[in-house]
């Protein structure tokens, strides 16, 4: 059902970006791209989402390619703490049905 | 400001017991979700909730599944007779806007289920 395919796992060094890939080439124009993750047992946790725009917060920055086709998510400094599984998703219908997928483990190393 | 909560964190039963699972959203969320992991898999939509009425209930696995939000306010998702397969973690979400321009969902830290 997953119409996003991300690579399995991921390292980074501690304090250097991290930038997780994305694949979603069956999206449509009204489909929005999200990200979440779940650290460890805890509840999946949003991260960002944007449409076509490159959009940043806080939390990460979202680059989207003009075809709208892949994305990447940018941790600008990577900690301990931003290790997690990241879920990138496209959101289908208009009801908030999320596909989550297998998503990325992203690992950061001291 | 409290987040989106659940209970209980973990309920251990034997195969044909009943299960319920609460889910208080955040306080002024109208839209409620219900997720669940089981064993190896992925997080999996179940249903959503505008209020007190089910919007999309396409992820329900089967009629022993029974999701309610009485008053449009907290949620109770029944499972009766409990199987095997139903092990996993069930996640309960909330967000404030629903729809095309929606938000983040906040979710809770879910109910882990074993059933043996």
């Amino acid at each position: 059902d997953a119409k996003t395919t991300q690579p399995t796992s991921m390292d980074c060094a501690e304090g250097r970006a991290a930038n997780l890939p994305c694949n979603h080439s069956t999206i449509s124009g009204n489909e929005y791209v999200y990200w979440y993750r779940q650290i460890h047992s805890q509840g999946p946790q949003y991260i960002i989402h944007g449409l076509k725009n490159n959009e940043t917060n806080e939390m990460a920055s979202l680059i989207i390619t003009e075809d709208r086709k892949s994305s990447t998510l940018i941790l600008p400094h990577a900690t301990l703490r931003d290790t997690a599984v990241y879920y990138c998703i496209v959101r289908v219908g208009t009801g908030n049905q999320f596909y989550f997928g297998t998503g990325t483990s992203l690992t950061v190393i001291p | 400001e409290a987040g989106v909560t659940q209970f209980p964190s973990h309920s251990v039963i034997e195969k044909g017991q009943t299960v319920t699972l609460r889910c208080d959203p955040i306080s002024g969320h109208d839209n409620l979700y219900w997720y669940r992991r089981v064993m190896g898999k992925e997080i999996k939509f179940l249903l959503h909730f505008v209020k007190e009425s089910k919007q999309d209930e396409s992820g329900m696995p089967n009629n022993r599944f029974l999701a309610e939000r009485t008053g449009g306010t907290y949620s109770t998702l029944k499972v009766q007779p409990a199987e095997l397969e139903d092990s996993g973690v069930y996640f309960c979400a909330s967000s404030q806007v629903g729809g095309f321009l929606t938000g983040e969902l906040f979710f809770g830290e879910g109910s882990r289920l074993t059933v043996l």
